[in-house]
Formats: structure tokens, sequence, C-alpha cells
């Protein structure tokens, strides 16, 4: 069964502090790891993606790190925000085709 | 352009009611997708339309009947909607080969009573 799981369901951290949300699968059938924003009301906006020959991908604040071995990979927001408080969904990509699957989502609240 | 446009914002249906949601892009993708979501739950793929042909009913209820007029739109026609139908349908696209980011709408708010 393609499955990603994904943790924290939920995170508080204070301004100016690092967030971390984790995610593994079980199925080795994904080439594309989207992490996906989503304010309340609004449809998912794509934040970063990481394909699987690569380690790291860092854009401004936002890190994914990538263990394909241990099939995890996880976001990093530093210098979080109370403007990134959102909920995060990790994704994968099934190899070849058009389906998406994501995890379940983590609420990131971010005190000011 | 980078939009992908959803028409209404909102939609209170009655159970008997037939119904229609569009969705439109002009970025040249070739698949459309449309998602339903519940509240605090990942968005779930319904079907997928990659070069105006249907790609993938992920076994929707024949209650929801997806149509792709052109490349740039796609439309969702409801009927017969049960009030656990009731989420939030959001329409996505992608170029049009695997790898690819998904752009997505603002979604639909759909109630059903």
């Amino acid at each position: 069964q393609q499955q990603v799981k994904q943790s924290p369901q939920s995170l508080i951290v204070q301004k100016g502090g690092i967030s971390i949300i984790n995610c593994a699968y079980e199925n080795t059938a994904f080439d594309y790891f989207p992490w996906y924003q989503q304010f309340p009301g609004k449809g998912p906006a794509l934040l970063i993606a990481i394909r699987p020959d690569v380690s790291e991908k860092k854009e401004g604040r936002f890190t994914i790190s990538f263990n394909k071995s241990a099939k995890q990979f996880s976001l990093h927001i530093m210098d979080s925000q109370p403007g990134d408080s959102a909920t995060y969904f990790c994704a994968a990509r099934v190899t070849g085709g058009f389906k998406t699957i994501f995890g379940a989502g983590t609420r990131l609240f971010v005190k000011a | 352009d980078t939009e992908v446009t959803q028409t209404p914002k909102h939609l209170v249906m009655g159970m008997t009611n037939k119904k229609s949601l569009k969705c439109e892009q002009h970025m040249g993708h070739r698949a459309m997708y449309w998602y339903k979501q519940k509240a605090k739950k990942p968005p779930e793929l319904m079907f997928v339309y990659s070069y105006e042909k249907l790609s993938i009913n992920e076994s929707v209820p024949s209650r929801f009947s997806p149509e792709c007029p052109n490349s740039s739109l796609l439309n969702l026609h409801l009927h017969a909607l049960q009030p656990e139908d009731s989420a939030l349908y959001l329409c996505a696209s992608s170029p049009g080969t695997s790898r690819e980011t998904q752009y997505f709408g603002p979604g639909t708010r759909l109630l059903v009573l």
C-alpha cells in the first residue's frame, strides 16, 4: 500500500525558532517529493520539492532533507515567523504517473 | 499567468439539486485534477485528466461526473449528493508528465443540505 506518514500532527514554535516536520514512506515507487503549505480557506501551495537523487535542498528559510535509504524526508523552517502558521503537507508522487500521495498534515502555530 | 481559478467559491445545494463546479487554467498545462478535502484532512484524489482524457478515476461515486471540454477547462457535475459530500473541492493542474508540481486552485466550499 502506498502511504506517506507525517509527524507531528501539530506543532507550536516560538518566533525565531526552528520548525521540523518529518515524513516517511514505505513504497519505493515515488520519484518526486513536494511540500505544500495551506492556509485556512485556501488551496495548497507548493513550498519546496525534492527529487530522490538529492539529499538536501534549501530555498530561503525552508530546507528539505532527504534520506533515501531510510525512506524519510523532513522539512525545516528556520527563523519561524507567525506568518508561517499554516498546515503543511508532505507528499510523494508515484513514479511515471499522476497520482500524489499526501501525508496527514501538520498544523504549525508560531507564537509571536 | 500561474493561476488556477475555480468557481463558485461557495455552493450550498440540496440532495436533489444538480450543480456544476468549474475550473480554469491558462498555463498550458495538459493534466488537470479534482481533489476532495475534508476539514483537517489531506486532499484526496478523485479524477485526473491527461490531454483531455480521463486518466484516473479513484472509484468515485457516479453522483460526481467530471468533464474536460478543452485543455484549459475542467468541470465537475454534481447530482443527488449526500450531506457527507460536503467538503472543499480543489482543482489542480500540472504540465503533463510526472515529477512536476501541481498548482492548486483556491477550491469550492460545498455544503450539501
